[in-house]
């Protein structure tokens, strides 16, 4: 089936602006995570949803990251007055569950957002 | 909270032959999960393979495989047999039990050379 997709694949804005990434999940999958990943480090974590709700946001940086699920799939990742240090990619990911403690929470992993910010 | 530690920046390997990658981990959770991923140049993070704390035996998955020493929190991945393909980046991940984030080290560049 489709894995998780995440659109635009590239976004270049300038120092101030707002954006908006999206993540369209797995079909089915109840959980959707958000990760930054910057220039030759690994993922770190932003926020996780279960359903429509923001289960952890503990990984947001400052007040201007904010997410939403509305409709518990598709998410958008929404960031205030850009700046130079927000330059990475942003990777989502998605699991069918969160807390069954199982293989059914393991995440899969869309492409990612290339954000550069000039 | 969790950390991961993967001490090898890069690595390189002859096609057909056996890599090991290395990976240390701390945690406070009596039960948590491992991975490997894999990165290509795509962006897109690949589960390579993944190892329940509580299982004593390590997994498998054809070509890969894992030396999980829980006493001492290493969980190592083995590449054999290795194909141009698996040219990429690796990360190794931690997630407790909770089953929301995932904790990535700094992940590991692996060059397949022909």
């Amino acid at each position: 089936g489709a894995g998780v997709s995440q659109t635009p694949s590239n976004k270049v804005t300038e120092k101030g602006k707002y954006v908006e990434l999206r993540c369209d999940p797995i079909s089915g999958h109840t959980a959707l995570y958000w990760y930054r990943q910057s220039l030759g480090q690994g993922p770190e974590f932003l926020i996780y949803f279960q359903g429509t709700g923001a289960a952890d946001d503990s990984g947001l940086p400052n007040d201007r990251f904010f997410a939403v699920r509305p409709e518990g799939s598709v998410s958008t990742l929404k960031i205030q007055r850009t700046e130079r240090g927000d330059s990475a990619v942003y990777l989502c990911a998605s699991s069918k569950t969160a807390s069954s403690g199982g293989e059914l929470d393991t995440q899969y992993f869309g492409p990612g957002t290339r954000l550069t910010v000039l | 909270a969790q950390t991961v530690t993967q001490s090898q920046p890069e690595m390189s390997v002859q096609e057909a032959e056996t890599v090991t990658l290395s990976c240390t981990y701390d945690t406070s959770e009596n039960n948590y999960y491992l991975f490997w991923y894999k990165q290509p140049p795509s962006r897109q993070m690949i589960l390579v393979i993944r190892q329940e704390a509580y299982k004593q035996q390590n997994a498998t998955e054809n070509r890969f495989s894992v030396n999980f020493q829980k006493a001492a929190k290493s969980f190592s991945l083995k590449i054999s047999d290795s194909q141009l393909g698996d040219t990429a980046m690796y990360f190794c991940a931690s997630r407790n039990n909770a089953g929301n984030m995932l904790t990535f080290g700094g992940g590991t560049r692996l060059m397949v050379k022909p």
